[in-house]
């Protein structure tokens, strides 16, 4: 069966720090992948999502980038972390088509 | 323009009674998905059902079932026999077919409190 990991499931940084969350997929191959922020009680947005290595798409511009190394490797990072840039990063994968989207645990990332 | 609009404010619901979460949706293209989520206190987002712009049909998973208006641009999730665990927020989702990579866009998501 198909599983999905992301940690580490809290963060407290500093304004100015690095920022790198993983993200991992097993049991299936070639996944869309995808990176979601969600600011306290609000909804999801889309940050990044890719459709196979080293393909990533930018949905919103922002202090973000993210990479694909592997099939089933997703990162999210960042070289200076903003206070805007706390809230919930949750990581997915899906099928093509219309196959519905699996989340990860989330990660809840506090910049200080 | 929005591609999922959830407007409800956050709903009550009594225990054991069914509730109606509303979302509407805006696209052009002829094929796509639409999908309701889960998200407890915990954080986890848990699939709940999903249907097909093609569907005849109105999707059904246990308790939840899908109320597809497609003239209208509609898909409400309602809940039967709400049960305590029920108390989450639910998102509305929607992924489009057109171009070669179809996104999943969210709602801003409701509020669910179910009343013992």
């Amino acid at each position: 069966s198909q599983t999905i990991h992301q940690w580490p499931a809290t963060l407290v940084q500093p304004v100015g720090s690095p920022l790198s969350l993983e993200c991992t997929v097993e049991g299936t191959s070639n996944p869309n992948l995808y990176w979601y922020r969600q600011a306290a009680g609000r909804g999801l947005q889309l940050l990044f999502y890719s459709v196979g290595i080293g393909q990533i798409s930018s949905e919103v511009p922002q202090n973000l980038s993210a990479s694909r190394p592997q099939d089933r490797q997703f990162i999210l990072s960042s070289k200076k972390l903003l206070l805007s840039d706390s809230g919930f990063y949750l990581c997915a994968w899906s099928l093509g088509g219309m196959a519905e989207a699996f989340f990860g645990q989330g990660t809840r990332l506090t910049v200080v | 323009a929005q591609k999922i609009t959830q407007t409800q404010p956050g709903m009550f619901v009594q225990e054991k009674e069914a509730v109606t979460l509303d979302c509407t949706y805006d696209t052009s293209d002829p094929s796509y998905g639409l999908f309701w989520y889960k998200q407890p206190s915990s954080g986890e987002m848990i699939f709940l059902i999903y249907q097909g712009s093609y569907d005849q049909q109105n999707a059904t998973e246990g308790r939840y079932s899908l109320n597809f208006q497609k003239a209208r641009k509609s898909a409400n999730l309602v809940i039967s026999a709400s049960q305590l665990g029920d108390s989450a927020m639910y998102f509305c989702a929607m992924r489009e077919m057109a171009g070669a990579n179809s996104k999943l866009t969210f709602g801003k998501g409701i509020t669910l409190s179910v009343r013992p």
